[in-house]
């Protein structure tokens, strides 16, 4: 049983480029959220997608944006791409209509590293 | 707002000596308590959680946690460490929704065995 598989692993951007990483999830998961990581830094929640719509947000902005696929698969895009995105952009996702518990566990992919030159 | 703290940056453990890794988190109520590890170059994986009932909680790998309200810490813990344990650890708080939560997460521990 394949886990959760993002697309591409490593990319290099320059400022004010456009990014899409994408993110297929843990089969029978229907939630998936993002995760922007820093180098040396936690893991920071970019936004939540369940049934196609975005469920919750963190602290970041419009240039971030989703979207969830009926087969409930996910884009991250980044838009005018800034050094500090450099990051490792992680997708967990989660069996969120397994009730409350079962949809806090996640399970996370290894992420896409992208450096923004 | 949650947040978490994890004091130590760096630890240093012997190869067979036991572990403590602390954790501290605030929060308005109770929430889910997590425990991941990640290797070099890898993803998250899930150690073990707290959702309620017994504040022991077990988990994989020989790793156990200790949710203590009072102290509001949930401490990770491992009697005898092996060098395959060398990684970076992360405490993160859940809020109680009643969906899947985001999850706040410490800027973690790293962890160094010696041989």
């Amino acid at each position: 049983d394949a886990g959760v598989t993002q697309s591409p692993t490593h990319l290099i951007k320059t400022r004010g480029q456009q990014v899409t990483l994408r993110c297929s999830p843990k089969s029978g998961h229907d939630t998936v959220s993002w995760y922007q990581q820093a180098l040396g830094q936690g893991p920071q929640f970019i936004f939540q997608y369940y049934e196609e719509e975005e469920r919750q947000r963190g602290n970041f902005p419009d240039r971030f944006s989703g979207h969830q696929f009926p087969n409930y698969s996910s884009e991250l895009n980044v838009n005018a791409l800034l050094l500090g995105d450099s990051a490792l952009y992680l997708c967990a996702s989660s069996p969120g209509g397994r009730g409350e518990t079962g949809a806090n566990v996640l399970t996370f992919g290894a992420g896409s590293r992208l450096t923004v030159l | 707002a949650q947040s978490v703290t994890q004091p130590d940056i760096h630890i240093t453990v012997s190869e067979g000596a036991s572990l403590e890794l602390r954790c501290n988190y605030s929060y308005g109520a109770t929430p889910y308590l997590f425990w991941y590890v990640q290797s070099p170059g890898q993803g998250l994986q899930l150690l073990l959680k707290y959702f309620s009932g017994d504040t022991l909680v077990q988990g994989i790998k020989g790793f156990e946690a200790e949710f203590k309200r009072s102290q509001s810490s949930f401490n990770l813990r491992k009697p005898s460490v092996h060098w395959s344990d060398a990684a970076e650890y992360f405490c993160a708080v859940g809020a109680r929704t009643g969906t899947a939560s985001k999850l706040t997460f410490g800027t973690g521990t790293r962890l160094q065995v010696t041989l």
